[in-house]
């Protein structure tokens, strides 16, 4: 689990604020995602990082901006959030970005918006 | 629309026994599969993955693939209590990045 942290756990936000959740990967992989897990949902690919580069973004809305400044860690920058946004927010990292590599995920951003 | 199903459960063993979760895919072009377990509250654990047709085992648990049917299964053997947690199916979408999610089987192990 160390292998990939993520801060905070737990954040709660307003709907006009503006926070960031952080992601680190200490294993060395070349490719950082981003996932969103409601209740009852299947977990949602957001972003998709290969090399620093973003290589998918899969219909997020823009109040959702991520930053990959290196390979190492990644970003998600909020803003006007919507309580429906509500959820926990997973980073995960592999090896590399084609998606056949296993993935390894940190423990989460519970994330409540008021 | 490239899909993953799963049957939600609850899955309800005995402690001992095997545990069979299985899961359906749509995409004919998937390369990749894993299976992770999700305690409650917690975050997905990668547990088994496997690229080729059969059997893959690693101590108590075995993931068998049928590219041909399209399946993909986990067999827990001599469940544990500890083994209680959502398992959630995943497979590479083949043609992209996307690594495409069931929504998950509960699996119950009674003692």
């Amino acid at each position: 689990e160390t292998g990939v942290t993520q801060t905070p756990r737990h954040l709660v936000m307003g709907m006009t604020n503006k926070k960031s959740l952080k992601c680190e990967q200490h294993l060395g992989h070349n490719a950082m995602y981003w996932y969103k897990q409601s209740a009852k949902k299947p977990l949602e690919l957001m972003f998709v990082y290969s090399l620093e580069e973003r290589v998918e973004n899969n219909s997020v809305p823009s109040r959702f901006s991520p930053e990959c400044p290196n390979s190492s860690h990644l970003f998600l920058h909020l803003h006007t959030l919507q309580p429906e946004d509500s959820a926990l927010y997973l980073c995960a990292s592999s090896q590399d970005g084609t998606g056949v590599r296993e993935q390894y995920f940190g423990p989460g951003t519970r994330l409540t918006v008021t | 629309q490239k899909e993953v199903e799963q049957n939600s459960g609850p899955l309800s063993v005995p402690e001992g026994a095997i545990a069979s979760l299985n899961c359906t895919y749509s995409d004919r072009g998937s390369q990749s599969f894993f299976w992770y377990r999700q305690y409650s509250g917690k975050s997905p654990e990668l547990i088994m993955f496997i690229y080729s047709n059969g059997d893959k085992e690693d101590g108590r648990f075995t993931a068998q693939l049928n590219k041909a049917s399209q399946y993909v299964s986990l067999l827990i053997r001599d469940s544990q209590p500890s083994d209680s947690a959502t398992y959630l199916c995943a497979v590479n979408g083949g043609s992209n990045y996307k690594l495409t999610f069931g929504k998950g089987t509960l699996l119950t192990v009674n003692p």
